[in-house]
């Protein structure tokens, strides 16, 4: 089975802090990407990547940047925290273009 | 720009009824469509996929959706509902360019 594995489950950070949220996924997937869900909202593309060091902006990239150094990984930061940016964020992989994307539990960032 | 949307925000519906959650997209091209199916503190779980071929697909769990270029739909429904199918519903578009787009989802409550 696919496994997408985000670092923690549940954050509380302070505003202006750096926030740093991993994502790994074990089945050399080519494209990645990380969504906010927040109610009634559904889910909005932050940022995508299909590939190594390659990556493009989302809906809704504005406060956010990414990282990705190596395939299985794809980091998503948040270079100064704000209030606004509380939110439920999803990482999901897929292997290649139109394949579906299988998804991570979710990290629940409270910033405060 | 691909888009979806799914007009319903709730619905409810009596367990052993028959289920059909509406989804809309807008894109230019043929799209590459799914369903996806996120149970409370749950990930999301892929339900169905439209990729080509026939516009009428099977999915897990007996569901099933439609694809309908002339009204770009793409209907899920579901013969006789169970407790077991109360969550939240997101339909998705994967166009060009690797992006994959989400809509606002349709929470689906099950009376029994």
């Amino acid at each position: 089975d696919v496994k997408v594995t985000q670092s923690s489950r549940y954050l509380v950070k302070r505003t202006g802090e750096k926030v740093f949220l991993e994502c790994v996924q074990d089945m050399d997937h080519e494209n990645m990407f990380w969504y906010r869900q927040d109610p009634g909202l559904g889910l909005r593309l932050i940022y995508f990547s299909y590939d190594v060091k390659m990556k493009e902006k989302g809906d809704i990239p504005e406060g956010y940047s990414v990282s990705r150094e190596k395939k299985e990984r794809f980091s998503l930061i948040l270079e100064s925290a704000s209030t606004n940016q509380t939110s439920m964020y999803l990482c999901a992989s897929s292997s290649k273009l139109y394949t579906e994307a299988f998804f991570g539990q979710g990290t629940r960032l409270t910033v405060v | 720009a691909q888009s979806v949307t799914q007009p319903d925000i709730h619905i409810t519906v009596s367990e052993g009824a028959s289920l059909e959650l509406r989804c809309n997209y807008s894109y230019g091209a043929t799209p590459y469509l799914f369903w996806y199916v996120q149970s409370p503190g749950q990930g999301l779980q892929l339900l169905l996929k439209y990729f080509s071929g026939d516009t009428l697909v099977q999915g897990i769990k007996g569901f099933e959706a439609e694809f309908k270029r002339s009204q770009s739909s793409f209907n899920l429904r579901k013969p006789s509902v169970h407790w077991s199918d109360a969550a939240e519903y997101f339909c998705a578009v994967a166009g060009g360019g690797n992006k994959l787009t989400f809509g606002t989802g349709t929470q689906l409550k099950v009376e029994l």
